[in-house]
Parts: structure tokens; sequence; C-alpha cells
């Protein structure tokens, strides 16, 4: 069963809108929520986190939001630029990380 | 280079051969975890290391996978009497002690293996 659900395997944004990335999870016992960036060819990196005690992170265009109520999370990336166009993995850290199975952004100028 | 760093990139086999890869961490960190990804999924957690000891091991990692950290500095994935259903990207990141549970793991590029 997969614990950490991302439904949308692909997102297409027009250069400078915002895209917003989102990731549905089912254990509750976690200790962080991450976002990795991976473009091909190369392995995953990180991009943004959020504590499970905290709602928003924000660093500069990202910004991370948990909903725990609704176990969801998501990640705005505003303005987007086309250098973003990769593929965006969120992931639960207890001791080890549960990634979800990614979505493919695209931004296009 | 300071990164985490893994050999070889590539590696072609026949079904039933056995194949090694190596991961060099980043030196000061203590973690060393080992991922397997496939087309379409996410990178999906095989075993982790604290310096030498092995601390955990997937469901996913059989009898034919073996992870070694001899001196919990580099370590080797060997998996034997390969499988079409191994073929993959295995990744290996390392992290300082302090990250591991906030999870920023620093990832090498990846070795891809394909069985023939």
């Amino acid at each position: 069963d997969q614990q950490v659900k991302q439904n949308s395997p692909s997102l297409s944004v027009q250069e400078g809108r915002i895209s917003i990335l989102n990731c549905d999870y089912t254990n509750s016992m976690f200790d962080y929520f991450l976002w990795y960036k991976k473009y091909p060819a190369e392995g995953p990196t990180f991009l943004i986190s959020i504590s499970s005690i905290k709602d928003k992170n924000e660093d500069g265009r990202f910004t991370v939001f948990l909903n725990k109520s609704a176990k969801h999370l998501s990640l705005h990336i505003v303005p987007s630029q086309p250098g973003d166009s990769a593929v965006y993995f969120c992931a639960e850290s207890t001791d080890k990380l549960i990634f979800g199975t990614g979505t493919r952004l695209q931004v296009f100028p | 280079d300071t990164g985490v760093s893994q050999n070889p990139r590539h590696k072609i086999t026949k079904r039933g051969q056995n194949v090694t890869f190596r991961c060099d961490p980043i030196s000061e960190h203590n973690r060393l975890y080992w991922y397997r990804q496939t087309l379409g999924q996410g990178p999906e957690f095989l075993t982790y290391f604290q310096n030498e000891a092995q601390l955990e091991k997937s469901r996913l990692l059989s009898d034919r996978f073996s992870a070694e950290r001899p001196k919990g500095s580099f370590s080797t994935l060997e998996i034997q009497r390969t499988e079409q259903g191994d073929s993959a990207m295995y990744l290996c990141a390392s992290s300082p002690v302090s990250s591991g549970r906030t999870g920023e793991l620093f990832f090498g590029e990846g070795s891809r293996l394909t069985v023939l």
C-alpha cells in the first residue's frame, strides 16, 4: 500500500505562473515531509522540508503547506521558471525517506 | 568533487550473473542509504547504515541482495543471480546523523542496471 501518493503524474505551467504540486499521505507518525527535485541522469536533490509541527515553510520562490487534518502536502512555486522543469518527489521522513511516485513539471515560455 | 560518488554508472549483464555497485559517500557523513528506482516510480528504500552497522533492511531486499559498509566509509551493494526484474537505477545517499530524521539526504547520480 502506497504510503505517499502523488496523483498527478505530470503538470504543465506557463513561465511566471504558479505551479502547485500535491501529495497525500497515510502515515501520521512522521517527523518531516520533504520535496526533492530530480533532473534526468542526476540523483534527487533536496528542495525544501516542513516539520510535522508546522503548517507552512517558505524558501524564496518555494513554499510548502502541510494540512494534517487532510493528510495533504503541497508545494507552491511562484513564479515558475523554465529551469524548474524536473520531476518532483514528496517524501516523508522518520529514519528513512518514503517517496511518492513523482510529478513531472514542465514550465514552458 | 566532494559529492556522493557511485560506480559503475551503468552496468549491463546477463540474467544469472552477479553484479556489485560501489558508493563513496560524502566523507564526514555517518549514514549511508541505498534506494532503487524503476521507471515511473519514486525511489524505494532498500537499506541504510550508520557507520558500519546496517540498521534497517527493507522487505524488498531479497536474499540475493547484500550490502556492506565494512569500515564505515564506502559501501557495496551486491546482487547475486540477477533477474530481469532487478533492472533499475540503484541510488546511494548519505547524510550526517543529525539530518537523518529531517530527511536531508545527498544522493549520488545512481548506477543503472540492465539485466538481459
